[in-house]
């Protein structure tokens, strides 16, 4: 069984250009987190989605920042208009179906933006 | 509100144990324990629910006391390969996502 799969691992991009981020859950979870870590920090709640619903979108600034799991594909962060301050490693992690805080999460690799 | 974690760095000898405590403002209901390696994902080690439960993984084990909205994880004979960063994490405000400690970096030197 593969487990969460994140592409691409590292992606840089310029100031104002768009950055997409996919993520692929563990077969049989509909439930996916999107958490962004900076340096030497922990990991910061971005936004939970189950398949084409957005749950909570709290920890995503209002801003540039938007999210999807559609019905079929991967779950996708987008940054629109880069800044610097973008920089961070952004994990993904699923559930299976309950999407309760007592199911275990499985992180994936991560994908490490770099704002030049 | 983020979890506390305390200490935020511990350097052991090999075979050494180790003590990493998590303590919330806000009443729990679960404790999720990772630990995450410089440059990859989170990896998960246990969870605990409310109960007073306990559990361990070879030797590694952690508590949670609910009524001190605490959790304690517990690093027995620590191995070079227990180096990393752990972090709780307790839920948060809707169901389903964590909010994360800071983490406390645990460095076993030979």
């Amino acid at each position: 069984n593969a487990g969460v799969m994140q592409n691409p691992r590292h992606l840089v991009r310029r100031r104002g250009q768009e950055a997409r981020l996919r993520c692929s859950p563990m077969k049989g979870h509909s439930h996916v987190y999107w958490y962004r870590q900076l340096p030497e920090e922990g990991l910061k709640f971005m936004v939970y989605l189950q398949k084409e619903n957005i749950i909570d979108e709290s920890g995503m600034p209002k801003e540039r920042f938007s999210a999807e799991f559609p019905k079929e594909g991967p779950s996708i962060l987008r940054i629109q208009q880069v800044v610097r301050g973008d920089s961070a490693a952004y994990f993904c992690a699923s559930s299976p179906l309950r999407g309760q805080s007592t199911d275990t999460q499985y992180f994936g690799p991560g994908t490490r933006l770099t704002v030049l | 509100q983020q979890p506390v974690q305390s200490p935020q760095a511990v350097i052991l000898r090999e075979g050494e144990d180790a003590v990493i405590n998590c303590s919330s403002s806000k009443a729990l209901y679960s404790v999720h324990w990772y630990r995450q390696k410089h440059g990859e994902a989170p990896v998960f080690l246990m969870i605990l629910l409310k109960g007073g439960e306990q559990k361990g993984h070879d030797k590694i084990s952690a508590s949670f006391n609910e009524k001190k909205q605490q959790s304690s994880l517990y690093l027995t004979a620590s191995q070079l390969s227990y180096s990393g960063t752990y972090f709780c994490g307790t839920e948060g405000g809707s169901q389903g996502n964590l909010i994360f400690g800071k983490g406390t970096k645990l460095s076993v030197k030979p």
